[in-house]
């Protein structure tokens, strides 16, 4: 199937862990994001990544970092997770300068306690 | 920057009953514009898109929106409204150069009535 995959869909963990999310699209975009959707379902941009490079990085904390170790991957690394930081996570991806839309993946609900 | 203003929270709808979703939107330029659908525990799903031509625009399962430049809207419809189109739904607007940078409203949550 073609898609965004993100894998893990659940993650529960402790404060003060690091952990990763991954993130695989197979439709040949060449830019992939990842979004932060709190509770109150509000979407914010965090990073954009084309063709492996960095090209948005909104104001996140540096506990956030993401990587791409080729354009169909996006990887989003969080250390010292803190409760603020539980949320759904998308990743998406798109034809840069088609103005496309985006495509979605399901989504990484991710729980501090 | 550019913003999207969805006024509506939430909305009840009667199944069979027609549908508007307000969105209005800030951008200095001809803007590119989209309708997400979300369900619960889902991703999100483009449901239509607008980057310039004809205004009235047709999408996925039956919606369609309308441009209007002198309003700064893109309003969302649906003729007949199905149970299953309980979501949340989401508009958002993008910049025209450069790299693309969605910006989403706070979405509305449609309920639908029997």
């Amino acid at each position: 199937d073609t898609a965004v995959s993100q894998t893990p869909k659940y993650l529960v963990t402790q404060m003060g862990n690091d952990k990763s999310i991954k993130c695989e699209q197979n439709l040949g975009h060449d830019t992939m994001y990842w979004y932060k959707q709190d509770s109150k379902k509000f979407l914010k941009i965090m990073f954009s990544y084309n063709n492996k490079e960095l090209i948005i990085n909104e104001t996140v904390p540096n506990r956030f970092s993401p990587k791409s170790p080729d354009k169909a991957h996006l990887n989003l690394h969080i250390n010292s997770l803190e409760l603020g930081d539980s949320a759904v996570y998308f990743c998406a991806s798109s034809h840069t300068h088609d103005g496309g839309g985006y495509t979605f993946g399901s989504g990484t609900r991710l729980t501090v306690v | 920057a550019q913003s999207v203003t969805q006024p509506d929270i939430h909305i009840t709808v009667s199944e069979g009953a027609s549908l508007e979703l307000r969105c209005n939107y800030s951008y200095g330029a001809t803007p590119y514009l989209f309708w997400y659908v979300q369900s619960p525990g889902q991703g999100l799903q483009l449901l239509l898109k607008y980057f310039s031509g004809d205004t009235l625009v047709q999408g996925i399962k039956g919606f369609e929106a309308e441009f209007k430049r002198s309003q700064s809207s893109f309003n969302l419809r649906k003729p007949s409204v199905h149970w299953s189109d309980a979501a949340e739904y989401f508009c958002a607007v993008g910049q025209n150069t450069g790299f693309q940078k969605l910006v989403f409203g706070t979405g509305t949550r449609l309920l639908v009535s029997p």
